[in-house]
């Protein structure tokens, strides 16, 4: 099983729509990754969160991680067809040791 | 700036076959990790160096498995012999021990073992 659950493992949205992507561990994390990848390319860093509360935002996706530190999302506003691809959550809980979810697959349609 | 560089690209082999992946992390990173991506179970992590020294291979699956690191700019993940099941894609990463961690990763070597 994974550490990491991600949720919805796929998602299909209409361009201009508001998404969410939610991932959850059930351990308490040191830092929270997310990540995106496009068909046959490798990771894209996306931002890195470590503090429980605390939110980042970058261009149109805004990630947050909960009091706990065991619960993120991310928010994609206005969806666009350049948002569509794999996201990614990684956890770290020592010393640089990132594990990852499955993943969420995110189509984007004009 | 020349990111993580992975080779080959795209491997094909038949069940049997020593295969060699090999990976050259960013100039100055000092922490190396091998993953690896299948529909079914998602990004894996395999081993992970730091200073070139193997830190935690036990996501290495089985004995056929084995990763080098001979110097900071070279790193190598052996497959011996290849089995169908190992069909998948292998990613390479480098980072640099920070507060953010940031892992770049390469490209990928996709691997299919007939």
């Amino acid at each position: 099983s994974q550490e990491l659950e991600q949720s919805p493992q796929s998602l299909i949205v209409q361009e201009g729509k508001n998404l969410t992507i939610n991932c959850t561990s059930s351990k308490t994390l040191y830092g929270l990754y997310w990540y995106k990848q496009k068909y046959g390319e490798g990771l894209i860093f996306l931002m890195m969160l470590q503090k429980g509360g605390e939110e980042k935002s970058h261009e149109k996706i805004t990630a947050k991680l909960d009091e706990k530190k065991q619960q993120s999302s991310l928010h994609i506003t206005a969806s666009q067809p350049s948002h569509a691809g794999i996201y990614l959550c990684g956890a770290s809980r020592g010393y640089q040791k990132v594990t990852f979810g499955i993943g969420t697959k995110l189509q984007v349609i004009p | 700036d020349a990111g993580v560089i992975q080779s080959p690209r795209h491997e094909v082999t038949e069940m049997g076959q020593e295969v060699t992946l090999r990976c050259k992390p960013i100039s100055g990173h000092n922490s190396l990790f091998w993953y690896r991506q299948t529909m079914m179970r998602g990004l894996e992590l395999l081993i992970y160096f730091n200073n070139n020294v193997p830190i935690d291979d036990s996501g290495m699956p089985e004995d056929r498995f084995s990763a080098k690191m001979p110097n900071a700019s070279f790193s190598t993940l052996k497959i011996q012999p290849s089995e169908p099941r190992d069909s998948a894609v292998y990613f390479c990463a480098s980072s640099l021990i920070t507060d953010t961690g940031e892992l770049f990763f390469g490209e990928g070597s996709r691997l299919t073992v007939l």
